[in-house]
């Protein structure tokens, strides 16, 4: 079945550091990839997505591109700020599914 | 944006008694929701997925008669815990999508205690 392997944290940045979360996939058909944040006590919300090899989502400074030779949907973005911890969530859907399927999530803490 | 609402956001009951979770679209008809647990610090796990107007379809090792899934309407599903008990005790977390192809919205997650 369909799985997301990622990178397992906690991930602890300095306020502007650089961040990458690695996210692979396992998958039938052209799947759709995405990355969902959780703030504390919150559910979770659509921070970026890709339908399509090549694709590259971005949002509020993050991108991520959807690699599918090396089956990759990595997360990153150039300069952290406090308010971007959060747990972060790689996920894909298959075409012949509707069914999302998560990694185990990647806390990251920016301090100051 | 699409907009789901969850209600309540935290509940504590006693054990033995049942609690009711709501999910409502607020801004479009949500053919399919899905209903989430989480438990700290981990990934969300697919409790079951519900169609508007038929039966839900659990995920293998979902008690079907603790949790019962209703989807009555395009706009509402609920999740009722049936005679909880504390490790029934997690974050539920509902999320809904207008069709095939659309992306999924989440709720805020109900923090459900039983004690």
């Amino acid at each position: 079945g369909d799985s997301v392997t990622q990178m397992e944290g906690p991930v602890t940045l300095s306020e502007e550091a650089f961040l990458t979360i690695n996210c692979t996939y396992t998958a039938t058909g052209y799947p759709s990839l995405f990355w969902y944040v959780q703030y504390p006590g919150e559910g979770l919300q659509l921070l970026l997505k890709a339908t399509k090899a090549d694709d590259k989502g971005s949002n509020k400074g993050f991108e991520a591109t959807y690699r599918k030779e090396t089956t990759s949907f990595h997360l990153e973005k150039g300069s952290v700020q406090v308010s971007d911890s959060a747990v972060y969530f790689c996920a894909t859907v298959s075409g012949g599914s509707e069914k999302l399927v998560f990694g185990k999530g990647t806390k990251l803490t920016v301090n100051p | 944006g699409a907009v789901v609402s969850q209600h309540p956001s935290r509940v504590i009951c006693k054990s033995g008694t049942s609690v009711k979770i709501e999910c409502r679209s607020l801004d479009f008809q949500a053919t399919t929701m899905f209903w989430y647990r989480q438990f700290p610090k981990q990934s969300l796990m697919l409790m079951a997925t519900s169609n508007e107007g038929s039966k839900a379809t659990y995920e293998q090792g979902v008690e079907k008669d603790k949790f019962l899934i209703n989807h009555a309407s395009l706009t509402l599903s609920t999740l009722t815990v049936t005679s909880a008990h504390p490790e029934d005790s997690s974050f539920y977390i509902c999320s809904a999508r207008e069709g095939p192809g659309d992306g999924y919205t989440f709720g805020s997650g109900t923090r459900l205690t039983v004690v």
